[in-house]
């Protein structure tokens, strides 16, 4: 049983362009979080998906949109690149929006380096 | 404004030893307390997490204490051993929606030595 699968692990991008991180979940669940994990810090909260709605949103700018897809998966989006853009972006499934006792797994991350 | 507040930031402990790392949390919506580890390169993995209607929760080695009054729970790791050593990471959310999805402490980097 696959778990949480992200695309790219590693990628450098330079100021001001644009990424795109991909997300598979983990078979059986129909809900995608994305949090952004700077160094030596816990994950922040991105936003969330639900039937190919972002259903809730962290505080980040516009320049953070995502999608999802009828198969779950997941992209994140990040426009208009910063340097303190610069950190691990976590993809995470569970199953059904909205119910925080099920067990949320992540994945093992996109490394993103801007210069 | 930091809603979950984790300390120590780094925790050195022997083996065989007890780890309490300690999380406090501002909003009494929270409802879900989880803890997970994260070892260099890897995503967070889910440890164990309690509910604030029980004041203990135990899976093996990994106990959660919750003091709902106080808004405060802390993981003791029992019997410490070096496979241990990570960042672990306190968090909280809310059920039926909570609109910040889990809300994570800055995290404790356990170290424990041989």
């Amino acid at each position: 049983d696959a778990g949480v699968t992200q695309s790219p692990t590693h990628l450098i991008k330079t100021r001001g362009q644009q990424v795109t991180l991909r997300c598979s979940p983990k078979s059986g669940h129909d809900t995608v979080s994305w949090y952004q994990q700077a160094l030596g810090q816990g994950p922040q909260f991105i936003f969330q998906y639900y039937e190919e709605e972002e259903r809730q949103r962290g505080n980040f700018p516009d320049r953070f949109s995502g999608h999802q897809f009828p198969n779950y998966s997941s992209e994140l989006n990040v426009n208009a690149l910063l340097l303190g853009d610069s950190a691990l972006y976590l993809c995470a499934s569970s199953l059904g929006q909205g119910y925080s006792g099920n067990t949320i797994y992540f994945g093992e991350g996109s490394w993103l380096t801007v210069v | 404004q930091q809603q979950v507040k984790q300390s120590p930031q780094s925790l050195i402990v022997q083996k065989g030893g007890i780890s309490i790392i300690n999380c406090a949390y501002e909003n009494t919506a929270f409802d879900y307390f989880p803890w997970y580890q994260q070892f260099p390169g890897k995503g967070p993995a889910l440890l164990i997490a309690i509910r604030p209607d029980v004041s203990e929760k135990k899976e093996g080695r990994f106990t959660i204490s919750f003091n709902k009054s106080a808004k405060q729970f802390s993981l003791h790791i029992m019997d410490s051993q070096p496979g241990d050593s990570a960042t672990y990471f306190c968090a909280a959310s809310m059920v039926g929606g909570g609109a910040d999805g889990l809300t994570f402490g800055k995290g404790t980097h356990l170290i424990i030595q041989p």
